[in-house]
């Protein structure tokens, strides 16, 4: 079974630029969830899709959205990029529709640098 | 609020030698979920355990053991006879019932465990 995939693996971006990460459950998931893993600053929750719809947000600008789409999959939008934006974005599928007890399976990651 | 400590920040063991890496956690819920990931160099988080705040039973995975610890609030994981393979960095985390936490892990920083040969 696939697990969770993300695209692409690296990126590069200047300040001020816009990007678009990308993420695919493992087959049969619903709930699509995004992290930052920033240098110094761990792993914090981002976004929570479930059915499409945003169920959850973390404490980040509104600079920060995404979207989930029919087939689950997932896209992370940044706007106006800042150089504390560079970090690895993770990816996370579950099975449920986003409980507490539902296990989060991660994908490996886009490593995102602003210049 | 919710909160995850993981007061050991980078651990070094030779091969073969036992490690115990330890977790705290605060929470005003009673119910909850534990749960410990494994980031190995390429940077994926490999789901190894979950527990539910009512099971406080220990549990062992080959090498890998859990002690599940309420009255401390620890979830502390040990690995026996560690190998070369088992360095990475290791996350515990807490995810809550309450309305608006659900569904968000509330990770630890991380424990950096390196194994030499």
């Amino acid at each position: 079974e696939a697990g969770v995939t993300q695209s692409p693996t690296h990126l590069i971006k200047t300040r001020g630029q816009q990007v678009t990460l990308r993420c695919s459950p493992i087959s049969g998931h619903t709930s699509v969830y995004w992290y930052q893993q920033a240098l110094g600053l761990g792993l914090q929750f981002l976004l929570w899709y479930d059915e499409g719809e945003e169920r959850n947000r973390g404490n980040f600008p509104p600079r920060f959205s995404g979207r989930q789409f029919p087939n689950y999959s997932s896209e992370l939008n940044v706007n106006a990029l800042e150089l504390e934006d560079s970090a690895l974005y993770l990816c996370a599928s579950s099975l449920g529709s986003g409980g507490f007890s539902d296990t989060q399976y991660f994908g490996p990651g886009t490593r995102l640098t602003v210049l | 609020a919710q909160k995850v400590t993981q007061a050991q920040t980078e651990i070094s063991v030779v091969e073969k030698e036992d490690v115990t890496l330890d977790c705290v956690y605060e929470t005003r819920d009673t119910t909850y979920y534990l749960f410990w990931y494994k980031q190995p160099p390429s940077g994926e988080l490999v789901f190894l355990i979950r527990r539910n705040s009512f099971d406080e039973q220990n549990e062992i995975s080959g090498r890998y053991s859990w002690n599940f610890q309420k009255s401390t609030s620890s979830f502390n994981f040990t690995i026996t006879a560690s190998q070369v393979v088992d360095s990475a960095v290791y996350f515990c985390a807490l995810s809550e019932a309450r309305t608006g936490a659900n569904s968000k892990l509330t990770f630890g920083k991380g424990i950096t465990l390196s194994v030499r040969p």
